[in-house]
């Protein structure tokens, strides 16, 4: 059965330093998202993808983020200068059509030390 | 905008104990509606799913009825195991072109032998 993948599972990065997460949606969906879980609380809606182009973000996604759809299969989220408020699992999802569930990935577990 | 609201935990039970989690939801239209089940140190895997009043989603033993007039979603097992001990998520999402998940806060279920 087809399903989403990040890498990498478990990013260690320091203040100040820029990451990159990376998603592999299921090849034949549409619509991506990502989604952050601080740990032991609810999981946050950040942004939406679609057709190469951002369809809606949360206040959460400020100008140190940013998404990218580089070629055709990978789907990043990339955090400019990461802050200690950033240490947080972050999930990859994706769907066919919007009214449709979402598949998610494992999830990338970032700490920023 | 829309929201979802579980019912507080921990829930702590003993072992083939019946499970009820509550959860409510307050969206425009006829969201689709789901629940997702997070083990400890993994992601999030769909539990269930009802996507029109009156639906029914099973799963695992676990059921949900989509209840329009109650605007409710609550899930239930006729009797847990020990296995089930995870945290356990309601989320919607707006039958719109925005897509994104909206999720509760969690209900985390121990269950004891």
């Amino acid at each position: 059965e087809p399903e989403v993948t990040q890498t990498p599972s478990h990013q260690v990065t320091q203040m100040g330093q820029e990451v990159i997460l990376r998603c592999v949606p299921i090849s034949n969906h549409l619509y991506f998202y990502w989604y952050r879980q601080i740990l032991g609380q609810k999981v946050e809606f950040l942004v939406s993808f679609y057709n190469n182009e951002i369809s809606e973000k949360s206040e959460i996604f400020d100008d140190q983020f940013s998404v990218e759809r580089p070629d055709g299969s990978n789907f990043t989220l990339k955090i400019r200068s990461t802050k200690l408020e950033d240490s947080a699992m972050y999930f990859c999802a994706s769907t066919q059509a919007t009214t449709h569930e979402q598949y998610f990935g494992p999830g990338t577990r970032l700490t920023v030390t | 905008g829309n929201s979802v609201t579980q019912m507080e935990g921990p829930v702590t039970l003993s072992e083939e104990a019946f499970l009820t989690i509550n959860c409510t939801y307050t969206a425009t239209g006829y969201p689709s509606l789901f629940w997702y089940v997070q083990y400890p140190g993994e992601g999030l895997q769909l539990l269930l799913k009802a996507t029109k009043a009156d639906d029914k989603g099973s799963n695992k033993g676990f059921e949900a009825t989509y209840r329009k007039e109650t605007t409710s979603f609550h899930l239930e097992k006729g009797s847990v195991q020990v296995s089930d001990s995870a945290v356990y998520f309601c989320a919607l999402i707006p039958n719109t072109n925005a897509g994104k998940s909206t999720f509760g806060d969690g209900t985390t279920l121990t269950v004891k032998p």
